[in-house]
């Protein structure tokens, strides 16, 4: 199995900043036949499933605010908030589908500072 | 916009079987494109992925929990299931349903509100 990491567990921004979080896969996530990386990023809210934000590791979701952003190649990823907003608060879950089993990073919890 | 929704018990007894449903709405699972899959998060915890299931009936399940999973599709009622079996208190969660844009390689696009199955006698 793909193991996904991820880096902090969790973190407190002040509103208007750049919050970030990293994730780092076990092993290459990349599919060559399409040059994509297989790698998404979720966000939940309490008391609601999972929202796709981020897939490609880079594409953003349509509808997505675009302070949310996702970069990165390889095995390092990183999730980036320009500029927080109050109703960005949630655990943000990385994921890899290149692979079966599918594979999510433990969580990380983004606060207001 | 298509919506999910599952349905089931939500109280198990130990060693039994946990049976759920996910209900398709706003597009056909026959329409092909999509992978239909289960995925559940255990109380506090992080995501864990079942399996997924094709509208051809075609299947892949995570290897940790593949001697105890079945899943099948219906099309006539847009409909998908999953089937656990031998249950344990391990297997106390929430458990969602999710379409999959595997095809185009495009994540986990919608997804239902969860399910909380208990484990208990």
């Amino acid at each position: 199995d793909i193991v996904m990491t991820q880096s902090p567990d969790s973190l407190a921004v002040s509103l208007g900043e750049r919050a970030t979080i990293n994730c780092k896969s076990s092993q290459s996530v990349f599919y060559s036949s399409n040059n994509k990386h297989y790698l998404a990023w979720y966000q939940q809210k309490p008391g609601q499933p999972p929202k796709l934000l981020i897939y490609w590791a880079s594409t953003r979701e349509s509808g997505v605010p675009d302070r949310f952003s996702g970069s990165g190649s390889g095995t390092d990823f990183t999730l980036t908030i320009s500029s927080l907003q109050a109703e960005d608060v949630a655990v943000y879950y990385c994921q890899q589908y290149y692979s079966i089993p599918y594979t999510f990073g433990q969580g990380a919890k983004l606060e207001i500072k | 916009q298509v919506q999910l929704q599952e349905s089931g018990p939500g109280l198990v007894k130990p060693s039994q079987t946990l049976s759920l449903t996910c209900t398709v709405s706003g597009g056909s699972i026959s329409s092909g494109g999509y992978y239909w899959n289960w995925i559940r998060q255990h109380p506090g915890k992080g995501l864990e992925w079942i399996g997924y299931i094709y509208y051809s009936g075609t299947t892949y399940f995570n290897p940790s929990l593949k001697s105890r999973i079945t899943m099948s599709v219906d099309t006539s009622k847009n409909q998908f299931s999953l089937k656990l079996s031998s249950v344990t208190a391990a297997d106390t969660a929430v458990y969602s349903c999710a379409r999959d844009r595997r095809i185009t390689g495009r994540g986990l696009d919608s997804w239902g509100r969860g399910i909380l199955v208990t484990v208990s006698s």
